[in-house]
């Protein structure tokens, strides 16, 4: 498809659990970010990547929380040893351009809705 | 760090009518973006319209404009002809420019916006 693709769609875990959420980018967005977003809020920032490397960490809450994107596409945020104040819908977004010289939006997916019990 | 506030947590409109969603926000920043996203029921996030700070004119986009007060650091979004499909939440955001600092999108909470028929 044209958009950006997120898996699962929904994930209930148990308490403890590590879990994996998938973002599948537009073919040849340079920036991909992560956001989190709990019920009646507005997203909020986890990390960002440019290309491969992950320039911004800054909004991951704590080291259980990693991302990654290993070749510059397909990007995986990690939650290990899940906890219930962890549920909260997880959105990928992806931008056309960098960090550094940017114009276009970013395109959000439908976001992983994480549920942990 | 910036902040956007949006103090309306709920508003309604009649089908066909006008309607204006406030945000203000907070930065040292003289250049920067702004955008508005709406979220509707399937809880995509879609870019409505968006703002360069250094452009005096107000951007539009059909029925949906805006009334940017820099000095007061204010960016409501105007819906004219109101439509049961605008019912959605609405999400003001800030973004800096390249270069300055930080370069996620930082969303206010949201406002819910209900179509009367």
């Amino acid at each position: 498809g044209a958009g950006v693709s997120q898996s699962p769609r929904y994930k209930v875990t148990k308490r403890g659990q590590d879990v994996a959420l998938r973002c599948d980018p537009i073919s040849g967005h340079v920036s991909l970010y992560w956001y989190r977003q709990a019920l009646g809020q507005g997203p909020e920032f986890l990390t960002y990547f440019n290309y491969e490397a992950q320039q911004d960490k800054s909004g991951l809450p704590n080291d259980r929380f990693s991302a990654e994107r290993p070749e510059g596409s397909i990007s995986t945020l990690t939650i290990q040893r899940t906890e219930q104040r962890d549920s909260a819908m997880y959105r990928c977004a992806s931008s056309l351009e960098g960090a550094s010289s940017y114009n276009s939006p970013l395109h959000f997916g439908n976001g992983t809705r994480l549920t942990v019990t | 760090a910036q902040t956007v506030t949006q103090s309306q947590p709920e508003m309604s409109v009649q089908e066909a009518e006008t309607v204006t969603l406030s945000c203000t926000y907070d930065t040292s920043e003289s250049d920067y973006y702004l955008f508005w996203y709406k979220q509707p029921p399937s809880r995509q996030m879609i870019l409505v319209i968006r703002q360069e700070a250094y452009k005096q004119q107000n951007a539009t986009e059909n029925r949906f404009s805006v009334n940017f007060q820099k000095a007061a650091k204010s960016f409501s979004l105007k819906i004219s002809d109101s439509q049961l499909g605008d019912a959605a939440m609405y999400f003001c955001a800030y973004r800096n420019l390249p270069g300055a600092g930080s370069y996620q999108l930082t969303f206010g909470k949201g406002t819910k916006l209900s179509v009367i028929p």
